[in-house]
Formats: C-alpha cells, sequence, structure tokens
C-alpha cells in the first residue's frame, strides 16, 4: 500500500516552455501532498504544501506563480515550471500524506531545461 | 528556526556489522519521528518511523527515540553493501503537516 506515481519521470525541455508534472496517490486519498525540489547532493527542499481544493502553501523564496500548483481531487496534485530556465534543472519530487505526518513519495521527476 | 541535524558522514561500517545512526531536533513539542532511505538518484523511501520513547524495531532496523534528550537514532544489524543509501530524518513540525528535513547522513557498508 501507499503507493505515489509522478508522471513524468524524466522530461527535457527549451528555455521558456512550461512543463506540467503529476503526481498520483494510487491506493489511498491524499488531502496533503508536497513538491519538493533536490539538486544534485544537496539536500531535498520543499516547496510547496498542496491541500485538496483549496489553494497550496508556498514557501518562503518559491515564487507560486512560476510554479503553479493545483489539488483538485484528492489522488492528484499538479506542478507546472512555467516559462522554464535552465536554473530551473532539477530533481522534483512529490509526496502525500497518508496518516497524521507519514509521507510516502513518488519517484520524482528529473527536468533538464536546455 | 526548527532544526533537524545530522552528521553528514560518509559514514563507513563493514559488511555485517551494526549501523548506527543519529539525530537531534530542536522542537521540545514534536511527536512524531521518521527515517527515510535515500539511494542515489532516486526518491525518499520511508523505513521507520518512531512515536514514543524506547525502541522499534523492524527486521534489522531498529528506531530509538529519547524525546528528553530530543534524539533519535536508527541501527541497521547485519549491513548489507544494498544499505549503503544516505539516510535522512525527519520530524513533524507541531503547527501544520509538515516535516523538517535532516540534511542526511551518507551510509557506506563496505563488502
Amino acid at each position: 500500500g501507499a503507493v505515489v506515481s509522478q508522471h513524468p519521470s524524466w522530461v527535457i525541455c527549451k528555455s521558456g516552455t512550461s512543463v506540467k508534472i503529476e503526481c498520483r496517490s494510487l491506493d489511498f486519498q491524499a488531502t496533503t501532498m508536497f513538491w519538493y525540489r533536490q539538486f544534485p547532493k544537496q539536500s531535498l527542499m520543499l516547496m510547496a504544501t498542496s491541500n485538496e481544493g483549496s489553494k497550496a502553501t508556498y514557501e518562503q523564496g518559491v515564487e507560486k506563480d512560476k510554479f503553479l500548483i493545483n489539488h483538485a481531487s484528492l489522488t492528484l496534485s499538479t506542478l507546472t515550471v512555467t516559462s522554464a530556465h535552465p536554473e530551473d534543472s532539477s530533481f522534483y519530487i512529490c509526496s502525500a500524506r497518508l496518516l497524521e505526518y507519514e509521507q510516502f513519495f513518488g519517484p520524482g521527476t528529473r527536468l533538464t531545461v536546455l | 528556526q526548527k532544526e533537524v541535524e545530522q552528521n553528514s558522514g560518509p559514514l563507513s561500517v563493514p559488511e555485517g556489522a551494526i549501523a548506527s545512526l543519529n539525530c537531534t531536533y530542536s522542537d521540545r513539542v514534536s511527536q512524531s519521528f521518521f527515517w527515510y532511505r535515500q539511494y542515489s538518484g532516486k526518491s525518499p523511501e520511508l523505513i521507520m518511523s518512531i512515536y514514543s520513547n524506547g525502541d522499534k524495531e523492524d527486521g534489522r532496523f531498529t528506531a530509538q527515540l529519547n524525546k528528553a534528550s530530543q534524539y533519535v537514532s536508527l541501527l541497521i544489524r547485519d549491513s548489507q553493501p544494498s544499505d549503503s543509501a544516505t539516510y535522512l530524518c525527519a520530524v513533524n513540525l507541531a503547527s501544520n503537516y509538515q516535516l523538517i528535513w535532516g540534511a542526511g547522513t551518507k551510509l557506506i557498508i563496505k563488502p
């Protein structure tokens, strides 16, 4: 149980384009999902908390107009990186909350912006 | 600023020995503590959760919690090369559902 999927697993795009990443909880409903970013050999960095049916809460320094988050159902949250630039290249990982504070992670999406 | 501290390592342990990973946290009201394993290039995987003082065992893994000392540890018995990974300690933030993450300890099991 507690399986979270992410799609796509990797994406390469041109600078200035937008990329949408989907995060799905496959066998449970998640009222709360989280989006993280991780640069090579660095720790997880929380970008935003996504709550079903309400606006996401962004961490300090994360541009909400650049990283659009939608959590329209109890099993799906999406992250759209708008007008991507090479500095946005990173490993994006979502997690879904199951019980209290337990988070289960998707496999991650590796984004490369050319 | 609520923090979770871990030794970054690398921690090198011979195969078959016990690996001991440590974590301290600053928020006294935290109640939920987690250990995640992250292989290089992969996402974190939950391996242990602990909520009460004392030990919790699951197979070769034992989590130990001491709330008075604000200390949580993970012991891995009979270490295997496949245990080589970065181990992340996470602690709940009482005000919402977020976790505060340590930077992780890189563990290397030498055959």
